[in-house]
């Protein structure tokens, strides 16, 4: 079993559409969250950085951890076409003294004109 | 952008040959770590390099192994290549090694082992 999973979709959505992706982890150790968008050929661009429980918005987006569950959420209002691109959740797991994150396997997003 | 530049973009070797990945941190960031992106999947921990030391070092064998310089920069040098090495290889910089700190990739570099 793999320590983050992601539903890798495809996930394909009209603009203006609410998008919610999701992950789930197994190791309660993870204190850090975070999403990254990743456009086709592109390095990953950090969107939203959590940390423990909680909400977190920043524009359209919105981030929610529950830990209690293990599991965390990003959600996209007012979709737009520039929004399509894989997104990846990632976590990590301190005091550890390594900078590692672990990631899902990526969603695919694509909103449709 | 994030101010962290890989070279080259892209890269063609044959099995069993080298290779050496570049690695320019963000101005003021003394950690570099180095992922592994397979098609499809997520980025996978290689190691990482905090003041010229490797700091951790993620499921990969020995033929994988690195060097971070005095201003930073990182080298990332894969030995014997095999035809599953051909991934995108991610480096990305932070401030420090405590493990919360934000992480900045660059763009990548994309290797093709024939």
């Amino acid at each position: 079993q793999k320590e983050v999973e992601q539903d890798p979709g495809p996930l394909s959505v009209p603009e203006g559409a609410i998008v919610s992706l999701n992950c789930t982890y197994s190791n309660s150790a993870f204190q850090y969250f975070m999403w990254y968008r990743q456009y086709s050929r592109k390095g990953p661009e950090l969107l939203m950085y959590t940390y423990s429980s909680g909400n977190k918005e920043d524009g359209r987006f919105t981030a929610q951890v529950d830990k209690s569950s293990k599991y965390i959420s990003l959600f996209i209002r007012d979709s737009q076409p520039s929004d399509s691109a894989t997104y990846l959740c990632a976590m990590s797991a301190p005091p550890s003294n390594t900078g590692k994150l672990i990631f899902g396997q990526g969603t695919t997003l694509q909103v449709k004109p | 952008e994030t101010g962290v530049t890989q070279s080259p973009t892209h890269l063609i070797k044959t099995r069993g040959q080298q290779v050496t990945l570049r690695c320019s941190s963000q101005s003021g960031h003394n950690t570099v770590s180095w992922y592994q992106q397979a098609l499809g999947q997520g980025p996978q921990f290689i190691f990482q390099y905090y003041r010229e030391e490797e700091n951790g070092r993620g499921n990969f064998p020995p033929r994988f192994s690195g060097l971070q310089f005095p201003n930073y920069s990182s080298e990332l040098n894969v030995n014997a290549l095999e035809l599953d090495d051909s991934a995108l290889y991610l480096c990305a910089s932070s401030t420090s090694a405590r493990g919360q700190e934000t992480q900045y990739f660059g763009p990548g570099t994309r290797l093709l082992v024939l």
